[in-house]
């Protein structure tokens, strides 16, 4: 089984629609990110979070909302979803400062 | 904003051959970091040097950084076609922590059998 899970792996969606990603983790980790990766770029941040209380906004939140639910869970929100939003979106997991541990991704296509 | 910035954007060798690649970066870093990622996979960390060291080995691995100059490379010895991927570097700015990544736009290695 994967450390680090998001479901789901591709969604195709509509403009306008609230869409949900999830992402949840068995490695223990405390600190868990969202990252957006187009064609061309690297990896951008869209927001992180060190434990449950404590939610920060990365590089580019502007459109997207996140949920720590609980230390295994971090899902990332997108409230009217818009086509400049299609991408590959990567949940990460580090334990404190070590590096990152990436999930598969998900494939989302807003049309 | 893009910190680290890999060269070549593209690179296809034989198997057997050794690959190098290349990341530029414009401020100060605390350390440097490159990730693999497999076609439709997630990035997995290969190793990490920091701004005091210049150079690491892992396996197959060798890393140099030369921060006089803000590049790094990263060299493939006796690649293989599982080796096919793109390679990311990433740097965490000096007095920054690892949870703040920026994140080159990789260089795609194909390792042909």
């Amino acid at each position: 089984d994967a450390d680090v899970t998001q479901t789901p792996r591709n969604r195709i969606t509509k403009t306008g629609k609230r869409i949900m990603l999830e992402c949840s983790q068995t490695k223990g980790h405390d600190r868990m990110y969202w990252y957006r990766q187009d064609p061309g770029l690297g990896l951008r941040l869209i927001y992180y979070s060190f434990d449950v209380k404590d939610i920060n906004k990365g590089e580019i939140s502007d459109g997207y909302s996140v949920s720590r639910q609980a230390q295994a869970k971090f899902s990332l929100s997108l409230e009217s979803a818009i086509p400049n939003q299609t991408a590959l979106y990567f949940c990460a997991t580090s334990d404190q400062d070590q590096p990152q541990h990436f999930g598969d991704g998900t494939r989302l296509s807003i049309l | 904003s893009q910190q680290g910035e890999e060269d070549p954007q593209a690179l296809s060798i034989q198997e057997g051959e050794n690959a190098t690649m290349n990341c530029s970066y414009k401020t100060s870093i605390n350390n440097l970091q490159w990730y693999r990622q497999n076609s439709g996979r997630g990035l997995v960390h290969l190793i990490l040097i920091r701004s005091n060291e210049r150079e690491k080995h892992s396996g197959r691995l060798r890393v140099t950084l030369d921060t006089s100059k803000k590049s790094s490379s990263l060299l493939i010895t006796a690649s293989r076609a599982a080796d096919t991927a793109s390679y990311f570097c990433a740097t965490v700015p000096s007095g920054g922590s690892n949870y703040k990544l920026t994140f080159g736009k990789g260089t795609l290695l194909t390792v042909n059998p």
